[in-house]
């Protein structure tokens, strides 16, 4: 079965500067992968999904990821943050020929002035 | 469209009672899924339905824990008789059965047991 590993489960970064949380994932089989954000309070929201071709895939918010097979990874960035980034980031897992999607333990972003 | 909805929000509890929680899943999206969430053991699925019949159950904590979706638009979760340890997060999320499509969660329901 799929798993995945958030390697970060806290990362502090001043206002405007980048920041990029890590994923890894493992699984025998072609999977797609996800990000959501989650505010205090709320449930999850998603920021972007790889399903198939370019790496690099755009989402909400300024945030991207990019898709690297070789070294199963699924990492996440953002060139400039803002206070308002500051949320719970889950990476999240599911195999190709099914919907059960396996999460992350969650990565703390907090954005400080 | 309303989202997932789920009620409710809060519920405070003493231990021993039983506890339902209730989750409308998207209309049209034919996967549901429970999930629990704690500072100490983060997000677990506890369990998933597809098209109204669960598929995987293995998350269940243990028997206390019950689950039904009777039809495609209303699934509980219940918690029978509810102890300290079940204090948490449930979250109901759906999805088009279909792979590679992102699952949309509800806003929660914040139990705690006294």
């Amino acid at each position: 079965a799929q798993s995945v590993t958030q390697l970060d489960s806290q990362v502090p970064v001043f206002e405007e500067a980048p920041v990029e949380l890590r994923c890894n994932y493992s699984s025998s089989v072609s999977v797609y992968l996800f990000w959501y954000v989650q505010y205090p309070n709320q449930g999850l929201q998603l920021l972007l999904k790889y399903l198939s071709g370019s790496t690099l895939v755009k989402g909400i918010n300024g945030f991207e990821a990019e898709f690297n097979k070789s070294q199963t990874s699924f990492h996440l960035r953002k060139p400039s943050v803002h206070i308002s980034d500051t949320a719970e980031y889950f990476c999240a897992v599911s195999e190709w020929n099914n919907n059960d999607m396996r999460f992350g333990a969650g990565t703390r972003l907090t954005v400080k002035p | 469209d309303a989202g997932v909805i789920q009620s409710p929000r809060h519920e405070v509890t003493e231990m021993g009672q039983e506890v339902t929680l209730r989750c409308k899943p998207i209309s049209g999206h034919n996967s549901l899924f429970w999930y629990r969430q704690t500072m100490m053991r983060g997000l677990e699925l506890l369990i998933y339905f597809n098209n109204n019949v669960p598929i995987d159950d293995s998350g269940m904590p243990e028997d206390r824990f019950s689950a039904k979706m009777p039809n495609a638009s209303f699934s509980t979760l219940k918690i029978q008789p509810s102890e300290p340890r079940d204090s948490a997060v449930y979250f109901c999320a759906s999805s088009p059965r279909l792979a590679g499509h992102e699952q949309y969660f509800g806003p929660g329901t914040r139990l705690t047991v006294t």
